[in-house]
């Protein structure tokens, strides 16, 4: 166990559907990363929360939508997806002291198929 | 041009082999470089991460960083059947704040050991 934990672990929607992810860390972290995974394609960072401000959203279609209540919770909400979207979505978190790098530990991820 | 680029294999090898993973990277303002593995149906985790050029060692696994060919490769040497995974190698061009980093992926290689 990495001590970042994601639920569902699977998901299946429908394009009209209204889902969220979940992500919770127990590292005392204050970053927090979203990213899809798809296959034959690098990992692919969505969003970026530090100090639970959204720092980068490279260009998210708006059928994403992020929520950091706390610096511990990530949320990823889901609306009126596209197949497309059909991907491994991994949360990371990272540390908060102020280092050149910061490793960052991944979730298992949510496998979430949009049918 | 992709930032960090990965051959995605898939490569397998017979168990006590020495696996040679590759990247190269066009981006001169990367300075760390990371390698994470990613189990079956697991989040990735760090590996090794070097710094600037030169050589890591870690027990059966080596790290090497050549700046002036953009070149990063991760050897493992006495390969076992526990060492197949997909292999990442990454890289964060930036640091967006403290403790929040952008990090940019290649593709990852699938790689397994053959008993």
């Amino acid at each position: 166990e990495t001590g970042v934990t994601q639920t569902p672990r699977h998901l299946v929607m429908g394009m009209t559907n209204k889902k969220s992810l979940k992500c919770e860390q127990h590292l005392g972290h204050n970053a927090m990363y979203w990213y899809k995974q798809s296959a034959k394609k690098p990992l692919e960072l969505m969003f970026v929360y530090s100090l639970e401000e959204r720092v980068e959203n490279n260009s998210v279609p708006s059928r994403f939508s992020p929520e950091c209540p706390n610096s511990s919770h990530l949320f990823l909400h889901l609306h009126t997806l596209q197949p497309e979207d059909s991907a491994l979505y991994l949360c990371a978190s990272s540390g908060d002291r102020v280092r050149i790098y910061n490793e960052q530990f991944f979730g298992p991820g949510t496998r979430l198929t949009v049918l | 041009q992709k930032e960090v680029e990965q051959d995605p294999g898939p490569l397998s090898v017979p168990e006590g082999a020495i696996v040679s993973l590759n990247c190269t990277y066009s981006n001169s303002a990367f300075q760390y470089f990371m390698w994470y593995r990613q189990y079956s149906r697991k989040g990735p985790e760090l590996l090794m991460y070097t710094y600037s050029s030169g050589n890591k060692e870690d027990g059966r696994f080596t790290a090497q960083v050549d700046k002036s060919s953009k070149y990063i490769s991760l050897f493992i040497r006495d390969s076992q059947p526990s060492d197949s995974a997909t292999y990442l190698c990454a890289s964060p061009p930036l640091a967006c704040r403290p403790g929040a980093q952008k990090l940019v992926f290649g593709q990852g290689t699938r790689l397994t050991i053959n008993p």
